[in-house]
Order: C-alpha cells, then sequence, then structure tokens
C-alpha cells in the first residue's frame, strides 16, 4: 500500500523556468510534507516543509503547495537552475500505530536543460 | 540543523556474512530512523531507534536480521545478519531537527555478493 506517490518518474524543464513537481498521498491522519533532494552518493537533504494547517509555504525559489482536500501537495521551483538536477522526494509525516514516521514517495527525477 | 555521519560508507561482503553500519550524530536527538533505498526505488523505513527504548520495526523488517542499538542520544548501529544479494542497497540512518525536518547521513551502499 503506497501512501505516498509521485506519479512522474521524471522531468525536464528548461533552465530559468518553472518546475512543477506532484505528489498525492492518502492518509489523513498525516501531519507534516516534506521535499528532499538527493543527488547520486549522498543522503536525501531537506528542502521545504508545510504543516497540514496550511496551504502554502514559500522559501527563496521552493514554494510548496498543499491541497488537503484533494491529498495533493506540489513544489514549484522557480527560476529552476541546472544545479537543480537531482531526485526529489515528498514525505508526509505523522503518528501511526503509536510511533511518528515519514513515508516517502517513489521520487522524481528532475533535469534541468541549461 | 544535524550533521550526520555513517560508518563505512561503502561495503562488498559475501553472502551468511554481517555488517554493522554506524550513525554517529553531532548533537543529541531522541528520534533516530533507520531506511534502505534499493536501486532505483524509495526510502523504506526499516526501523525507529530511540534512546532508552526498544527499536520499532517495520511490516517485514525483524530484529533478528536488523538488529539496532541506540546506546546513547548521539549513537546508533544497525547490523544486517545472514546477508544475502537481496541485501544490496544504500542504508542510510536520519534524525527529526526541531521542525519535524529530516536531516540524513551521508548513506552507506552495501554490495552483497
Amino acid at each position: 500500500d503506497q501512501q505516498v506517490k509521485q506519479n512522474s518518474p521524471s522531468l525536464s524543464v528548461q533552465e530559468g523556468r518553472i518546475s512543477i513537481l506532484n505528489c498525492d498521498y492518502t492518509n489523513s491522519m498525516f501531519d507534516y510534507f516534506l521535499w528532499y533532494k538527493k543527488y547520486p552518493a549522498e543522503g536525501p537533504t531537506f528542502l521545504i516543509s508545510i504543516s497540514s494547517i496550511k496551504d502554502k509555504n514559500e522559501d527563496g525559489r521552493f514554494t510548496v503547495f498543499l491541497n488537503k482536500s484533494a491529498k495533493h501537495l506540489s513544489l514549484h521551483i522557480v527560476p529552476s537552475q541546472p544545479g537543480d538536477s537531482a531526485v526529489y522526494f515528498c514525505a508526509a509525516s505523522g503518528t501511526t500505530s503509536g510511533t511518528y514516521k515519514y513515508i516517502f514517495g517513489t521520487g522524481t527525477r528532475l533535469k534541468v536543460l541549461a | 540543523s544535524a550533521v550526520i555521519s555513517q560508518k563505512p560508507s561503502r561495503d562488498i561482503c559475501q553472502r551468511g556474512t554481517s555488517l554493522t553500519i554506524q550513525c554517529q550524530v553531532d548533537s543529541q536527538v531522541t528520534m533516530m530512523f533507520w531506511y534502505r533505498q534499493q536501486p532505483g526505488q524509495s526510502l523504506t523505513l526499516i526501523a525507529t531507534a530511540n534512546q532508552g527504548s526498544e527499536a520499532t520495526y517495520e511490516s517485514g523488517f525483524v530484529i533478528d536480521k536488523f538488529p539496532i542499538s541506540r546506546p546513547n542520544l548521539t549513537f546508533s548501529t544497525l547490523t544486517v545478519s545472514n546477508m544475502s544479494p537481496e541485501d544490496s542497497s544504500i542504508y542510510l540512518c536520519s534524525v527529526v531537527g526541531t521542525a519535524y525536518e529530516q536531516y540524513f547521513g551521508p548513506g552507506t551502499r552495501l554490495t552483497v555478493t
């Protein structure tokens, strides 16, 4: 049962344009949603998060939008830069069976073309 | 933020042997997680290791196969026991920051032959 899904395995965007990465979840008990970036041979790096009580959070070029009714969140990167090329994971966190845990999506590989 | 180191960074092991992975954090943290990332796949939670209590394992992972120690608030180990080629993966530890964000170690790349 995949509770967090990223349906696009890859995305290519021209430098300077907007990158939009999408994520869907099924469990309405999640209370935080997070985005991570991962380069090869490194651990994931935290990018931005949003609480379930908000619908938008912005940090520089990165904005995360949360639509609770649709159980959908998205990460907008604008303007996109070649250094943004990486695999992006969304994650959802909450208490399940008495334990606080994080569930990750399958990742979207972003390629920003110069 | 937290700085996390893992040892070893990579290893090639023979079938049937065991490997212990160490995770060191530069600050005291309560919650620590161990993940596995198999080739081309997402991060799968193996277990949650909170200091002072037994590790909590996810479905599909058992203590006999993946024993975990958490002797203090800055250190943990994960052992992959009686390894098979299916255990070839990247193993990652992580801790939780003050705003629910997670910080990850660089990972241990394990190849079982």
